[in-house]
């Protein structure tokens, strides 16, 4: 089993949207996670960060972490086709000094 | 807003010469990463270097691969004699807490022939 599982898409939405994209993983020691969107041939940028369980919004974005599922999840609303991009998600365990990252998402929102 | 610059952008060698990767991290940062990501494939962890030495390294970050940050500003990768596999994107990152989200730089491509 994967540590970190992510379907790698590709995701189509129109325009106004809400988008729902998800992971999950199997080491329970994992506390702290993470959303970055990568556009092509850029490096990976931190969109959310949550610790443990619960939800966090931020703008048009919100995280929502679930460890009794083991299960993570990134809503977009209202997306716009600057969102078109790769999301990846990414846990950090306890004690750790890495970032295990998803496979990523593409996501591509169409006008 | 502070950002990681990395030099090159991209980068050919040939196989079995050594390369030497360079990063600025952002400056009051105290935790330094390297990742690559080969076409296609997900991002991968490398090393990471916190207080002068390797706090963790990946099984990927063999012999051939080494660190340093030989002042204040620049951290570096050094990989000893590329391989074909080795190309990659680079990405070197900073944070300024082990267990909170980084910031990226926008990567050396390397291609190995």
């Amino acid at each position: 089993q994967k540590e970190v599982e992510q379907d790698p898409g590709p995701l189509s939405v129109p325009e106004g949207a809400i988008v729902s994209l998800n992971c999950t993983y199997s080491n329970s020691a994992f506390q702290y996670f993470m959303w970055y969107r990568q556009y092509s041939r850029k490096g990976p940028e931190l969109l959310m960060y949550t610790y443990s369980s619960g939800n966090k919004e931020d703008g048009r974005f919100t995280a929502q972490v679930d460890k009794s599922s083991k299960y993570i999840s990134l809503f977009i609303r209202d997306s716009q086709p600057s969102d078109s991009a790769t999301y990846l998600c990414a846990m950090i365990g306890t004690g750790g000094f890495k970032t295990i990252f998803g496979a990523g998402t593409r996501l591509f929102v169409k006008a | 807003e502070p950002e990681v610059t990395q030099t090159p952008s991209h980068q050919v060698t040939q196989m079995g010469q050594e390369v030497i990767l360079r990063c600025v991290p952002i400056s009051n940062h105290l935790y330094f990463y390297w990742y690559r990501q080969i076409l296609g494939q997900k991002v991968e962890f490398l090393v990471s270097f916190y207080n002068n030495e390797i706090s963790e390294k990946s099984e990927i970050f063999d012999d051939q691969f080494s660190v340093e940050r030989p002042d204040g500003s620049n951290f570096t990768l050094k990989i000893r004699s590329t391989k074909l596999e080795d190309s990659a994107m680079y990405f070197c990152a900073s944070s300024d807490s082990f267990n909170y989200g980084y910031t990226f730089g926008s990567g050396t491509r390397l291609t190995v022939v």
